[in-house]
């Protein structure tokens, strides 16, 4: 059974910084491309970042570009995304989410962890 | 940027009843385009991929149809456990893997 367990959300001053991280379960993770997704309480899901299968392909939405940093621990199946320069913005539940098929094009999610929560307030 | 646009915001339908949710990409995205529900407190489900292909356990009355820049949503009679939020999402190429607003499907 696929599993994502997501954490390392909480409440984080603006221009602070933090790490979330999904550990994963029930597949071989490394052969799979893996995102962050998040969700502003009461709209819809935004993509926020992607990671290749191997690591060697990150891409980023451009709310985050130059704030945000995706990597992964293959060793360990686990996904993380550091979080700079924080704003009130970047509130929302951050899930994280796998890759349907394995390959190097862009795919849809077809698992998602239960999210962890993210509060950018002073 | 590629901007997915979903009507309407909220469709309010019987149970047995048929609803159509559309969603409009502002390019061609061939047929790279996939639908999600959402219920309240949990993470989307992806029920539709390649626009008309269901994915693992999504039931018959899920369909999914169009390609480049028209794509519809059909659910064939609607059960109570379908009242939810729909959302579609492009995935034709990297970076940027754009979500729609979302439908709302509500009991009428």
């Amino acid at each position: 059974e696929v599993q994502l367990l997501e954490s390392g959300g909480g409440l984080v001053q603006p221009g602070g910084s933090l790490r979330l991280s999904c550990v994963a379960s029930g597949f071989n993770f490394n052969f799979y491309a893996m995102n962050w997704v998040r969700q502003a309480p009461g709209k819809g899901p935004e993509w926020v970042s992607g990671i290749s299968g191997s690591g060697g392909n990150t891409y980023y939405a451009d709310s985050v570009k130059g704030r945000f940093t995706i990597s992964r621990d293959n060793a360990k199946n686990t996904l993380f995304l550091q979080m700079d320069s924080l704003r009130g913005e970047d509130t929302a539940l951050y899930y994280c989410a796998k890759g349907l098929v394995i390959g190097p094009a862009a795919t849809p999610f077809d698992y998602w962890g239960q999210g962890t929560l993210l509060t950018v307030s002073p | 940027e590629i901007v997915m646009t979903q009507s309407p915001a909220t469709l309010s339908v019987s149970p047995g009843e048929r609803a159509t949710l559309s969603c409009r990409a502002s390019q061609t995205i061939r047929s790279n385009l996939a639908w999600y529900q959402q219920k309240p407190g949990q993470a989307p489900r992806l029920l539709i991929y390649g626009a008309s292909t269901r994915a693992t356990g999504i039931p018959a009355r899920f369909s999914g149809s169009g390609s480049g820049t028209e794509f519809t949503l059909t659910i064939s009679s609607l059960q109570s456990e379908d009242f939810a939020v729909y959302y579609c999402q492009h995935y034709k190429n990297w970076p940027s893997l754009t979500f729609g607003g979302g439908t709302k499907v509500e009991i009428k």
